[in-house]
């Protein structure tokens, strides 16, 4: 089965930095990669995506980067704002597998004003 | 239909008692799933059905767990002979079929085992 890792489990930056956080995967079959965002007691919220055929994908501050040699994807947010401060998971699916998602264990991002 | 609604949001429970939650999911979304959610932990996947079929459980899934979905539409998630490990916060998502695509959840359901 999929294997999803993540790192940094806690992350604080100043307000107007930039935050990268990464994950790693185990079975090269995987080809989609989603990022959650949960705020404080409520649901995850899918922010981003990226399939398997595609290197890097960008929407307005968050972008995310896929190295399937290396099996390894990162997502980017620029110019944080303290509304930015949640915890951020990664995901991984494999094509076969009914669309099942394994997450990472999560970073917390905290954005000091 | 605006999302993926799940009752109750909150579920306090005595070890021993069984509990029953229910799932709604988006209309034109035949895959459901359930997770399981531990503070400070990523969702860990438990079940999943495509339509009404459960093609797939988690072997964290013990025998006092059971899911349905009977027409395809709403699912129900129970936990029988509750334990205090069970307490956690339940997800409910769906999505639709075909190329991979993320999942909406919903609010989930807190469980709390005293």
């Amino acid at each position: 089965g999929e294997n999803v890792e993540q790192h940094p489990s806690t992350l604080s930056v100043q307000e107007g930095d930039s935050a990268v956080i990464k994950c790693t995967y185990s079975d090269s079959a995987s080809n989609y990669f989603p990022w959650y965002k949960q705020e404080l007691g409520k649901r995850p919220q899918l922010i981003i995506d990226i399939r398997s055929n595609v290197g890097e994908k960008k929407d307005q501050r968050i972008a995310v980067t896929l190295n399937k040699t290396a099996k390894h994807f990162s997502l980017h947010i620029t110019e944080t704002q303290p509304e930015d401060s949640a915890v951020y998971f990664c995901a991984a699916i494999l094509n076969n597998a009914g669309n099942m998602l394994t997450f990472g264990g999560g970073t917390r991002l905290m954005v000091k004003p | 239909d605006t999302g993926v609604s799940q009752d109750p949001r909150h579920k306090i429970t005595k070890r021993g008692q069984n509990v029953t939650f229910r799932c709604d999911p988006i209309s034109e979304h035949n895959r459901l799933y359930w997770y399981r959610q531990t503070l400070g932990q990523g969702p860990e996947f438990l079940t999943y059905f495509q339509n009404e079929a459960q093609l797939e459980k988690s072997r964290l899934l013990s025998d006092r767990f059971s899911a349905e979905r009977p027409k395809g539409s709403f699912s129900t998630l129970e936990i029988q002979r509750t334990e205090q490990g069970d307490s956690a916060m339940y997800l409910c998502a769906s999505s639709p079929s075909g190329t991979p695509k993320g999942y909406t959840f919903g609010s989930g359901t807190r469980l709390t085992v005293v």
